[in-house]
């Protein structure tokens, strides 16, 4: 146990419906990142926060995708109308400070059906 | 072409034996990361090096900045190890964000 929990661990859903999840990061930890990882390969950089600034967005994250992170604690990854091609392992993880260690979370399996 | 390659990609070993997993990156970077991932997705942080050699337990990574290549080993390897090691780069200017290899799968066996 890294002290990142991620909620749910799975999700199975219907293509088309809106899913949310929740990274809960380590307490003192002021930076937070959202990864992608496909079967077989490594994770892929989504999108990162410091404190409560979302400071930088991969291009992998289209429209549909949003996240927050409100009060510079938790954060919330949003996918509107899934498609298939979102079943993936959604990872997050945290540091203190840009030069540290990120600690990640045991991840969110979606599956869209 | 990926900016960071590993290899190799499947590695069995038999128990005891000592492993060495190869990464190599394209770009500037200002800290490379050995990550070790178990099945059902938990990823844990193993190394971050930014020159020389660091050594923990029976793991040893090291890196050259100059030939853009690093190395994990395991010595006196055992079946707990069995994992997917995955090399990470931050590339020079990117703030924190990591570009991740595919991974080495490693099985050891008795």
């Amino acid at each position: 146990d890294t002290g990142v929990s991620q909620n749910p661990r799975h999700k199975i859903t219907k293509r088309g419906q809106n899913v949310t999840f929740r990274c809960d990061p380590i307490s003192e930890h002021n930076r937070l990142y959202w990864y992608r990882q496909t079967l077989g390969q490594g994770p892929e950089f989504l999108t990162y926060f410091q404190n409560e600034a979302q400071l930088e967005k991969s291009r992998l994250l289209s429209d549909r995708f949003s996240a927050e992170r409100p009060k510079g604690s938790f954060s919330t990854l949003e996918i509107q109308r899934t498609e298939q091609g979102d079943s993936a392992m959604y990872l997050c993880a945290s540091s203190l400070g840009h030069a540290s260690t990120q600690y990640f979370g045991p991840g969110t399996r979606l599956t869209v059906l | 072409k990926n900016e960071v390659e590993q290899s190799p990609q499947n590695l069995t070993a038999q128990e005891g034996e000592f492993i060495t997993i190869n990464c190599s990156y394209s770009v500037g970077i200002s800290a490379l990361h050995w990550l070790q991932q178990h099945p059902g997705g938990g990823i844990v942080s193993l190394f971050m090096l930014s020159s020389g050699k660091k050594k923990h337990g029976r793991l040893i990574a090291t890196i050259n900045i100059q030939e853009k290549h690093s190395s994990l080993h395991i010595t006196a390897s055992h079946p707990r190890d069995s994992a997917v090691y995955i090399c990470a780069v931050r590339p020079t200017g990117t703030a924190s964000k990591l570009t991740f290899g595919t991974g080495t799968r490693l099985q050891v066996t008795l």
